[in-house]
C-alpha cells in the first residue's frame, strides 16, 4: 500500500499571503496524484488531478506541482474561503489511498 | 442538475447489514467509474471501493475486503454499497463519488454526493 504523508499538519497564515502544502508518497505515483479541499460539513471537492491540472473551475491562485514521491499544492494569494483541510490522493496503485489531510487555518 | 445523492444510512448494531445507494443524475453515468469514500466523526478520508464504468472490475482496500460489496445498475443510475458484519470502526459519513473517466484520469474524483451517515452501535 502507497502511504502518503501530507505536511504540515496545521499551517496558519493570513488571507493574502501564500500557503505551500505537502504531501510525500512511500513510493514512486508518477503524476498519477490529486488534490481535494473538504470544508466543515461539506463534501471533498477537487481541486487538481494529475498533479499539475486543475480541475474544472478551480481558480488559477491553486497550483500543483511533483512528480514521482515529492508533490506540492500551492494557493498563490489565500482568500478567507480557502481555509479549510486539503487532502492528497494517489491512483497508482490499489488500494487508493489518501493522505491524512493539512488544515489551513486562519493565523 | 449534475448530482449524486446517497441514502440508506443509519444505525445498526454491530455484526448487522446495511445497503447503501446512491442516485445519480445529470451525466452519462455508464460512461464513469465510481467509488466510496468514508470519513469516520473527525478523521481525515478514507477509500472503501471501487466499481468501474461497466461494472466489471471491483476493488476494495483490506480494510473491508470479504465484507462489503460494491455494485451499480447502469439502467437505474444508481450505485450500491453492500455491507456486512458491521464494526464500531465503519461508524463513518460515506460518500459516493464520480471520477473523470478513462480519457481524462481514471480513479480522481470531480463529483461527489453529500453522504449518508452510517452509524454503528448497540
Amino acid at each position: 500500500e502507497i502511504v502518503l504523508t501530507q505536511s504540515p499538519a496545521t499551517l496558519s497564515l493570513s488571507p493574502g499571503q501564500r500557503a505551500t502544502l505537502s504531501c510525500r508518497a512511500s513510493q514512486s505515483v508518477s503524476s498519477y496524484l490529486a488534490w481535494y479541499q473538504q470544508k466543515p460539513g461539506q463534501a471533498p471537492r477537487l481541486l487538481i488531478y494529475d498533479a499539475s491540472n486543475r480541475a474544472t473551475g478551480i481558480p488559477a491562485r491553486f497550483s500543483g506541482s511533483g512528480s514521482g514521491t515529492d508533490f506540492i499544492l500551492t494557493i498563490s494569494s489565500l482568500e478567507p474561503e480557502d481555509f479549510a483541510v486539503y487532502y492528497c490522493q494517489q491512483r497508482r496503485n490499489w488500494p487508493l489511498t489518501f493522505g491524512q489531510g493539512t488544515r489551513l487555518e486562519i493565523k | 442538475e449534475v448530482q449524486l445523492v446517497e441514502s440508506g444510512g443509519g444505525l445498526v448494531q454491530p455484526g448487522g447489514s446495511l445497503r447503501l445507494s446512491c442516485a445519480a443524475s445529470g451525466f452519462t453515468f455508464n460512461r464513469y467509474g465510481m467509488t466510496w469514500v468514508r470519513q469516520a466523526p473527525g478523521k481525515g478520508l478514507e477509500w472503501v471501493s471501487a466499481i468501474s464504468d461497466s461494472g466489471t472490475a471491483t476493488y476494495y482496500p483490506d480494510s473491508v475486503q470479504g465484507r462489503f460489496t460494491i455494485s451499480r445498475d447502469n439502467s437505474k443510475n444508481t450505485l450500491y454499497l453492500q455491507m456486512t458484519s458491521l464494526r464500531a470502526d465503519d461508524t463513518a459519513i460515506y460518500y459516493c463519488a464520480k471520477d473523470l473517466g478513462p480519457r481524462i484520469s481514471p480513479w480522481s474524483f470531480d463529483l461527489w454526493g453529500r453522504g449518508t451517515l452510517v452509524t454503528v452501535s448497540s
